[in-house]
């Protein structure tokens, strides 16, 4: 297997439900990342694991919550969005840990999410 | 800080001819360059990295330290090309290791018409 896949292709939540997203890789790589991209815009970083340990959280608000409950797994809990918040939602994942050597990113095709 | 520019939001050729997108970096030690292409309902992939100097698909992409650019370039443009393009960089420390954060452009969206 040589893909990030990701679950659900779509979501609509309203601002007091709780939902997941899920990202799953087997390519073996050991850091693993969220992203947000609007529309017609570049991805941007908001969580980097590190051997399933949160190595960088780029100021995202609290109602963000990641999770990596293993090497392959990634998490991204929702609570209390705001219409703001509706994006295309990318995990990536990288055979080479930040900070240990040149890397790549292998992305997701994304969870498209909408906030009502 | 790292930034990355991709002045042309949108570049229009004609099949057959070269193309070239252009990026522009800041970065104030030595960053790892990439390219990364969207094709229309696909997922984002990466396309280049400079360290490889390899050619993908016809693309070639020179890392420029003087000028600091790393632009893109195909000799000759298939309608296939067609997708939206976006440099990134990566911020690598004085060991030359990668310190994990890729900095995207605002992208630029490529059409090659026939």
């Amino acid at each position: 297997d040589t893909e990030v896949t990701q679950t659900p292709k779509h979501l609509v939540m309203g601002m007091t439900n709780k939902k997941s997203l899920k990202c799953e890789q087997h390519m073996g790589h050991r850091a693993m990342y969220w992203y947000k991209q609007k529309a017609k815009k570049p991805p941007e970083l908001m969580f980097v694991y590190s051997y399933e340990k949160l190595s960088i959280n780029e100021s995202v608000p609290s109602r963000f919550s990641p999770e990596c409950p293993n090497s392959s797994l990634l998490n991204l809990h929702l609570h209390a969005l705001q219409p703001e918040d509706s994006a295309l939602y990318l995990c990536a994942s990288s055979p080479t840990l930040p900070g240990q050597g040149t890397y790549e990113q292998y992305f997701g095709p994304g969870t498209r999410l909408t906030v009502t | 800080a790292q930034r990355v520019t991709q002045p042309e939001k949108l570049l229009s050729v004609f099949k057959g001819a070269p193309v070239e997108l252009k990026c522009n970096y800041s970065y104030s030690g030595s960053p790892e360059l990439f390219w990364y292409v969207q094709y229309s309902r696909q997922r984002l992939q990466l396309l280049l990295r400079h360290i490889s100097r390899e050619s993908i698909k016809g693309f070639t992409a020179d890392l420029n330290k003087g000028e600091t650019s790393f632009h893109l370039k195909k000799p000759f443009a298939q309608e296939e090309d067609s997708a939206m393009y976006y440099c990134a960089l990566s911020g690598v420390n004085a060991g030359g290791t990668s310190y994990g954060k890729l900095t995207f452009g605002q992208g630029t969206i490529l059409t090659v018409h026939p």
